[in-house]
């Protein structure tokens, strides 16, 4: 079956603006993450959603980072008046189940830089 | 807090043989998984091999094998028969509660 899906895969935006991120799960996993995944670093968490509601929001950065999953399949990460330093890979995963010690599929990611 | 530490930053290894790559973690979680993630240069995570925390036969996956050390917190990664297409980085990644933490990743290079 399909995998993980993100769009944009790459999006170019100017210090200030606001961006939208999209993640389509695996079709059936009740659990979707969020990762930032900065050059040459390993993926840190953002958030977790279990069905529609955020269980763990514990690794946004700071309140210009939001995210929504309305209907329990897709999200949107949001990042309002952005900044250089949010340039980043940002990674969506799925699982089945609850909790992280289900194994997560991963999507491409989307790669933000902010000029 | 969840830690995960991966010292070795880049490793080199010849076609058909064999590389090891190092995990050290710690956790206050009884309960607890363990993974290694490949990443390709086409940036996607790619499960290679996972181990539950109260299992203690390691895990293996036909070229990929670990060797889980609980009481150390050791957790290290071993490919036998190196392929071209292993090349990616690796990370070690520890999953306790709602958190994957991951560490700082390996570079594999396969040279032929």
């Amino acid at each position: 079956g399909a995998g993980v899906s993100q769009t944009p895969s790459n999006k170019v935006t100017e210090k200030g603006k606001y961006v939208e991120l999209r993640c389509d799960p695996i079709s059936g996993h009740t659990a979707l993450y969020w990762y930032r995944q900065s050059l040459g670093q390993g993926p840190e968490f953002l958030i977790y959603f279990q069905g529609t509601g955020a269980a763990d929001d514990s690794g946004l950065p700071n309140d210009r980072f939001f995210a929504v999953r309305p209907e329990g399949s897709v999200s949107t990460l949001k990042i309002q008046r952005t900044e250089r330093g949010d340039s980043a890979v940002y990674l969506c995963a799925s699982s089945q189940g609850r909790g992280a010690v289900e194994t997560q599929y991963f999507g491409p990611g989307t790669r933000l830089l902010v000029l | 807090a969840q830690t995960v530490t991966q010292s070795q930053p880049e490793m080199s290894v010849q076609e058909a043989e064999t590389v090891t790559l190092s995990c050290t973690y710690d956790t206050s979680e009884s309960n607890y998984y363990l993974f290694w993630y490949k990443q390709p240069p086409s940036r996607q995570m790619i499960l290679v091999i996972r181990q539950e925390a109260y299992k203690q036969q390691n895990a293996t996956e036909n070229r990929f094998s670990v060797n889980f050390q609980k009481a150390a917190k050791s957790f290290s990664l071993k490919i036998s028969d190196s392929q071209l297409g292993d090349t990616a980085m690796y990370f070690c990644a520890l999953a306790a509660g709602n958190k994957l933490t991951f560490g700082g990743g390996t570079r594999v290079l396969v040279k032929p």
